[in-house]
């Protein structure tokens, strides 16, 4: 199996600020790669596919990249509402293999 | 609009048995791959079995293969997760979401709001 892990494990910014979150697969995936957010208490949302790509009304503040085994979600101007967990899911080969999650927290 | 309802979720037994069901409205199971995904408390999100559009074609997690079965019924748009030999471990938030454009690699583009599942004797 793909095992996936994510850096930093948390992280704490301001406004304003620029958040940038890595995944690391264990193997190439290739640019199959997604993202979520999730807010406590809630379903994670959909964010980004085929590691660059914004889902439907997703902020353009947010970006992904990366290809082979190394990708990166970049929030490009942190605002309070995007607060929250988030997971990068290899969707490469099964089983479909989520990271343990970056919290993000605003200052 | 897209809309997935989980239900089923209650406190069972360790061994014991239990179905989960998702109603999806605004799109159509033949149209698109679902998948289940858990969580338990206070951890990350596990990939726990996934269908594809003709139902012919499913997947599980090695945790829960021989034990979870995933059906559809497309008269009721509802879909089911039939768990059995129920463990501590399995106790977890599960969801089930809908494939981005019906392309497994794209990863899952609606959820439900989960429906909680706690084995404990």
């Amino acid at each position: 199996d793909t095992q996936m892990t994510q850096s930093p494990s948390s992280v704490s910014a301001s406004v304003g600020d620029r958040v940038i979150i890595t995944c690391r697969a264990t193997q190439d995936i290739a640019n199959w790669l997604a993202w979520y957010q999730q807010k406590p208490g809630k379903a994670p949302k959909f964010l980004i596919y085929a590691t660059s790509n914004l889902q439907s009304g997703v902020p353009s503040r947010f970006s992904g990249g990366g290809s082979g085994t190394d990708f990166t979600l970049t929030i490009s101007s942190l605002q309070p509402e995007d607060s929250g967990t988030y997971y990068c899911q290899q969707t490469n080969s099964l089983p479909f293999t989520f990271g343990p999650g970056t919290k993000v927290d605003i200052k | 609009e897209v809309r997935l309802l989980e239900s089923g979720g209650i406190l069972v037994q360790p061994g014991g048995s239990l179905r989960l069901s998702c109603v999806a409205s605004g799109f159509n199971f033949t149209t698109s791959g679902v998948s289940w995904v858990r969580q338990a408390p206070g951890k990350g999100l596990e990939w726990v079995s996934g269908m594809n559009s003709r139902g012919d074609g499913t997947k599980y997690a090695d945790s829960v293969k021989g034990r979870f079965t995933m059906s559809r019924d497309i008269s009721k748009n509802t879909l089911y997760l039939e768990m059995q030999s129920l463990r501590a471990e399995d106790t977890a938030v599960y969801y089930c979401a809908k494939v981005c454009r019906n392309n497994w690699n794209y990863g899952l583009s609606y959820w439900g709001q989960g429906t909680l599942v706690t084995v404990s004797s």
